[in-house]
């Protein structure tokens, strides 16, 4: 079975240029996760998508941040403008979701942004 | 309020040893109890889980010990490889398939 795609794997930008994100996730699955994650902390859920629909955008900071899941598959996040603060590492993660407490989530590799 | 702890950020361990990465929550409603691992690189990956009416659950060479009389979690590794070098999480299932990372517990195999 494929994991979660993810791509670009790198990426260095200086701040105030945008960048975007893309997440593939696994097959039929139907909730989809954004996490930041910086240097020395755990994963920071950023939104979730159950299909289509986002399920909780609470810790997203929209002012800069957006994602969309149009089709209820892939996914793109993208930052505009960037800020230093916003380097860190960018999961994305699926689950099947059939259980409504707790599914595995299966996460991918990751993009690593570099804000200069 | 949820919140995870863990009791040590790094642990050093010799290979073959066996290690023991502890937990404490905050939160007494979860459903299950779960254990992620990131290797360096690599996004976190599921090595177990235990629901909360259990106290022992085992894996291949790994034990979960939920203890909810104290909000107490720990993964046990036996016979410590250096591919289980990596940083341990114990995050929070926190409601509808959400999970609350804390900050992990890096484990350091050395030969």
């Amino acid at each position: 079975e494929a994991g979660v795609a993810q791509s670009p794997r790198y990426k260095i930008i200086e701040k105030r240029q945008s960048v975007a994100f893309w997440c593939n996730p696994i097959s039929g699955h139907a909730t989809l996760y954004w996490y930041q994650q910086i240097l020395g902390q755990g994963p920071k859920l950023l939104i979730q998508f159950q299909n289509n629909g986002v399920v909780d955008d609470s810790q997203l900071p929209k002012d800069r941040f957006s994602a969309e899941r149009l089709k209820g598959v892939d996914s793109t996040l993208k930052i505009q403008p960037a800020k230093l603060e916003d380097s860190a590492v960018y999961l994305c993660a699926s689950t099947d979701g059939r259980s409504w407490s707790y599914n595995e989530q299966f996460f991918g590799p990751g993009t690593r942004l570099t804000v200069l | 309020g949820e919140s995870v702890g863990l009791h040590l950020p790094t642990l050093s361990v010799q290979e073959g040893d066996n290690s023991i990465i502890n937990c404490a929550y905050s939160n007494s409603a979860s459903d299950y109890f779960i254990w992620y691992k990131q290797e360096s690189g690599k996004g976190p990956q599921f090595i177990i889980d235990i629901r909360s009416n259990m106290d022992k659950r085992q894996g291949q060479r790994v034990t979960v010990l939920l203890n909810k009389t104290v909000k107490h979690l720990s993964l046990q590794i036996a016979a410590t490889q250096p591919g289980d070098s990596a940083v341990y999480f114990c995050p929070l299932s926190g409601g509808y398939n959400k999970l609350i990372f804390g900050a992990g517990t890096r484990l350091a195999v050395h030969p």
